[in-house]
């Protein structure tokens, strides 16, 4: 059973671009959470999803910024239009129902 | 103030030595989880705890619900245990199913 899965690992981006990141959760996992870290900052949350649904986005930005975890295919993490500040590293994790979280290895955005 | 506290921020000891690196909260949780992150990023969840006490290996993990505490401890410390160890939290406060993550305590173990 592999892990949680994130792509890609490294980003590049100039200002203006979009931004796509992508989540494979566990088999089996209908809990998908995004989570982002800033350059020597701790973990903070942005949206929790479940199949084709938006449960909880209290920690996403309220521009540029959108998520989707499909009923077929991965959970998405879409930045319209990225700036400076939005460099980090992006993390996503999974769940069954009643346990706790799985991340997967990250994506460390640059916005040059 | 955070709602999760982490101490100490950082902690550097010889090999060998007993490690007790701490977390408290102000919210009513419904579970406490231990993650590692290592240099190249990557986090590990440790343990997640709702009373008591988990042990797996070298790490103890122990929650003080009453006290809104909990501690994480390695025994016989090794420099591959060198990282970042987060304390985060699930609460009805913030929504059940996010974690709200101390600032985490950067532990190095010297050879």
């Amino acid at each position: 059973n592999a892990g949680v899965m994130q792509n890609p690992r490294h980003l590049v981006r100039r200002r203006g671009q979009e931004a796509r990141l992508r989540c494979s959760p566990m088999k089996g996992h209908s809990h998908v959470y995004w989570y982002r870290q800033l350059p020597e900052e701790g973990l903070k949350f942005m949206v929790y999803l479940q199949k084709e649904n938006i449960i909880d986005e209290s920690g996403m930005p309220k521009e540029r910024f959108s998520a989707e975890f499909p009923k077929e295919g991965p959970s998405i993490l879409r930045i319209q239009q990225v700036v400076r500040g939005d460099s980090a590293a992006y993390f996503c994790a999974s769940s069954p129902s009643d346990r706790g979280p799985f991340f997967g290895p990250g994506t460390r955005l640059t916005v040059l | 103030k955070n709602e999760v506290e982490q101490s100490p921020q950082n902690l550097t000891a010889q090999e060998g030595e007993f490690i007790t690196i701490n977390c408290s909260y102000s919210v009513g949780i419904s579970a406490l989880h231990w993650l590692q992150q290592h240099p190249g990023g990557g986090i590990v969840s440790l343990f997640m705890l709702s009373s008591g006490k988990k042990k797996h290996g070298r790490l103890i993990a122990t929650i003080n619900i009453q006290e809104k505490h909990s501690s994480l401890h390695i025994t016989a410390s090794h420099p591959r245990d060198s990282a970042v160890y987060i304390c985060a939290v699930r609460s009805p406060n913030f929504g059940n199913e996010k974690l709200t993550f101390g600032t985490g305590t950067r532990l190095t173990i010297i050879p």
